[in-house]
């Protein structure tokens, strides 16, 4: 079934430990997201690509980098984990990066830096 | 900036009746697009209905339908014929239309939680 995946399901880390959460998809899609989803805050764009090869930054962006050397993999990475990057984290892809094209989600990666 | 707000944080409706998730949204432009996602307790976030802003009639999917007023910067979401698989968190969002090309990103709303009430 096409779609988005993303690993891990879920991931306790120490803080100050380094982590990459993957998302790989199989749609062809050009645009790709990174979104974190904290309770009373809805989903914030972190990182976003409008095609391979291109990155850039959402809304909150310190903390995370991100690569697109290819189509499907838009691995987000968090060099240092610190406590309040503890969050679901959303992958999301379009078939292009604006106008009326929908995302298409992930099943998000919860994860809990102690 | 864009904001989207969604002022009510929970709702409830009752098997077969009919709710309104109410949004509102400050843009300085005239050419946007709005949506509204569901998001069960299994976490997927899916896409529920899509309104461009240059389209005066509202949208329309099966028992989800919006009210679209965009002078008011107004988008609210009614659902007729409640169901218990209705039950989830609904974000509503919104993007401008990028004229250059570039990635215009999506917005959310805090989200609302509906329950549905058997």
């Amino acid at each position: 079934i096409a779609g988005i995946t993303q690993a891990p399901t879920s991931q306790i880390l120490a803080a100050g430990r380094r982590m990459t959460l993957r998302c790989t998809q199989d749609m062809r899609h050009n645009a790709m997201y990174w979104y974190r989803q904290d309770l009373g805050l809805g989903l914030r764009l972190i990182h976003y690509s409008n095609t391979a090869g291109t990155t850039g930054k959402g809304e909150v962006p310190d903390g995370y980098s991100v690569s697109r050397a290819n189509t499907d993999d838009f691995p987000l990475t968090l060099a240092s984990a610190v406590p309040s990057q503890t969050s679901v984290y959303f992958c999301a892809s379009s078939v292009s990066g604006g106008g009326n094209q929908p995302q298409h989600f992930g099943d998000g990666t919860r994860l809990s830096i102690l | 900036a864009q904001t989207v707000t969604q002022s009510q944080p929970e709702m409830s409706v009752q098997e077969a009746e009919t709710v309104t998730l109410s949004c509102t949204y400050d843009t300085s432009e005239s050419d946007y697009y709005l949506f509204w996602y569901k998001q069960p307790p299994s976490r997927q976030m899916i896409l529920v209905i899509r309104q461009e802003a240059y389209k005066q009639q509202n949208a329309t999917e099966n028992r989800f339908s919006v009210n679209f007023q965009k002078a008011a910067k107004s988008f609210s979401l009614k659902i007729s014929d409640s169901q218990l698989g209705d039950a989830a968190m609904y974000f509503c969002a919104y993007r401008i239309h990028p004229y250059t090309g570039a990635n215009s990103k999506l917005t959310f709303g805090k989200g609302i939680t509906l329950s549905v009430r058997p």
